[in-house]
């Protein structure tokens, strides 16, 4: 079964442009959760959606944006790019929604996108 | 909030066992994973535990969970060249809007001398 993919592995944007990075869940797996990873602050939750809605969001300005498609694939966009935004963003499929019941939710990662904001 | 807490680097020499160390806040996360970051790569998932168990074995792996110390820890038994990489302790949040995500530690760079 093929694992998570996301494209394009990597991205070179300037300050002010907006963004848009794509994410194909595992076969069958209706979530997907987007995570950023930066040097200083790790990794950390952007937002879930589940069943084309979102159903978690983290602490992230309103210029992060995603959106699911009805075969579960899932986009994030950032508007108004920022220095700050260049990070690692990585995209997580589980089979049901959330993480917290470990096993059929256990969340699978994809390789990620390198996004540089010049 | 949730906080987890993880040492930032472990250096040992090939065929030893390392042990990576991790502390979490929320008492009511059911399960505590662990994750494997090679260079440019995504996150891997090594293994889960279930809140209620003490360990858990999976080849070369054991995990122990200390529930009243809140304490996770990793054994990698016979640590190999391929083992390097950064290791992320995970807890699942259970508050508000972002129930259900992972909250992760910061990782610990396991670097492995031959």
């Amino acid at each position: 079964k093929a694992g998570v993919t996301q494209t394009p592995r990597y991205l070179i944007k300037t300050r002010g442009q907006q963004v848009t990075l794509s994410c194909s869940p595992i076969s069958g797996h209706r979530s997907v959760s987007w995570y950023q990873q930066t040097p200083g602050q790790g990794l950390q939750f952007l937002f879930e959606y589940f069943s084309e809605t979102q159903r978690n969001k983290g602490n992230f300005p309103g210029r992060f944006s995603g959106r699911q498609f009805s075969n579960s694939r899932s986009e994030m966009n950032v508007s108004t790019l920022e220095l700050g935004d260049s990070a690692l963003y990585l995209c997580a499929s589980s089979l049901v929604r959330g993480a917290r019941a470990g096993g059929s939710d256990t969340q699978y990662f994809g390789p990620g996108t390198r996004l540089t904001v010049l | 909030g949730e906080d987890v807490e993880q040492s930032l680097f472990l250096s040992v020499r090939e065929g030893d066992s390392s042990v990576i160390n991790c502390t979490y806040t929320d008492s009511s996360s059911t399960y505590l994973y662990w994750y494997k970051q090679e260079p440019g790569a995504g996150l891997q998932l090594l293994t889960y535990i279930f809140s209620n168990m003490d360990m858990k074995q999976d080849q070369r792996l054991t995990v122990l969970l200390n529930k009243k110390d809140k304490h996770l820890s990793l054994r990698i038994a016979d640590t190999q060249t391929g083992d390097s990489a950064i290791y992320f302790c995970a807890e699942s949040a259970n508050y508000g809007g972002s129930q259900g995500n992972l909250i992760f530690g910061k990782g610990t760079k396991l670097s492995v001398k031959p």
